[in-house]
């Protein structure tokens, strides 16, 4: 069935490093891709997302990356925070409007 | 305020009772999802409307759970006879646009925890 995964359910950083999460996603025909933080205890707080007929998309601090030959989508961030310290979920819209997430990554940063 | 409000934080119900969640979407949002986030987990869909029309309800896990927006704003999920697997959090997200395949993004609200003793 369709899934989306994350690599790696756990990840520690230290302060000013640069992160990477990695996701994976099965659906070849999903066109919508988004990256969640959520904070304990909050909802998941929107982050950047890409459309499939695009390879890279910067913010601020924050890059995604998308690779459709291997189905794999990623986030960096630049000179991680400690407010970076989140679980973080990439999502995927299949045309259907309804999202799909992976189960998540915690992203912890070390000052 | 500006973002989506989900409505109590926090529901303790014991096995049998009847609860109800109240999300208050982004104004002039039209489309509404209702997701289910168990403990460790990532949101799963349960629910989606455009409107006041429940487009689909594909994700609601039994016909225990039953979710309305009777005036295309404020919507409710009411789950009948909780049982302890409903234990979960319960968020609600809005978008702008109306359209079913829409690349919009949806924004949430902050969820309500929900545990069935």
């Amino acid at each position: 069935g369709e899934s989306v995964g994350l690599h790696l359910p756990t990840l520690s950083v230290q302060e000013g490093d640069n992160s990477i999460i990695n996701c994976a996603y099965s659906n070849s025909a999903s066109d919508y891709f988004i990256w969640y933080k959520q904070e304990s205890g909050k909802g998941p707080q929107f982050i950047i997302d890409i459309r499939s007929n695009m390879d890279k998309r910067q913010g601020q601090r924050v890059t995604v990356l998308l690779n459709k030959t291997v189905k794999h989508l990623s986030l960096q961030i630049a000179a991680t925070q400690p407010g970076d310290s989140a679980v973080y979920f990439c999502a995927e819209n299949n045309r259907g409007g309804k999202l799909i997430f992976g189960q998540g990554t915690e992203l912890s940063v070390k000052p | 305020g500006a973002g989506v409000s989900q409505s109590p934080r926090y529901k303790v119900a014991k096995r049998g009772q009847d609860v109800a969640l109240r999300c208050d979407p982004i104004s002039g949002h039209v489309s509404l999802f209702w997701y289910q986030q168990a403990l460790g987990q990532g949101p799963e869909f349960l629910t989606y409307f455009q409107n006041e029309a429940q487009l689909d309800k594909s994700g609601l896990p039994s016909d225990r759970f039953f979710a309305e927006r009777p005036e295309g704003s404020v919507s409710t999920l009411k789950i009948q006879r909780t049982q302890q697997e409903d234990s979960a959090v319960y968020l609600c997200a809005s978008s702008l646009a109306g359209r079913w395949s829409s690349q919009e993004t949806q924004y949430f609200g902050p969820g309500t925890r929900l545990l069935v003793l």
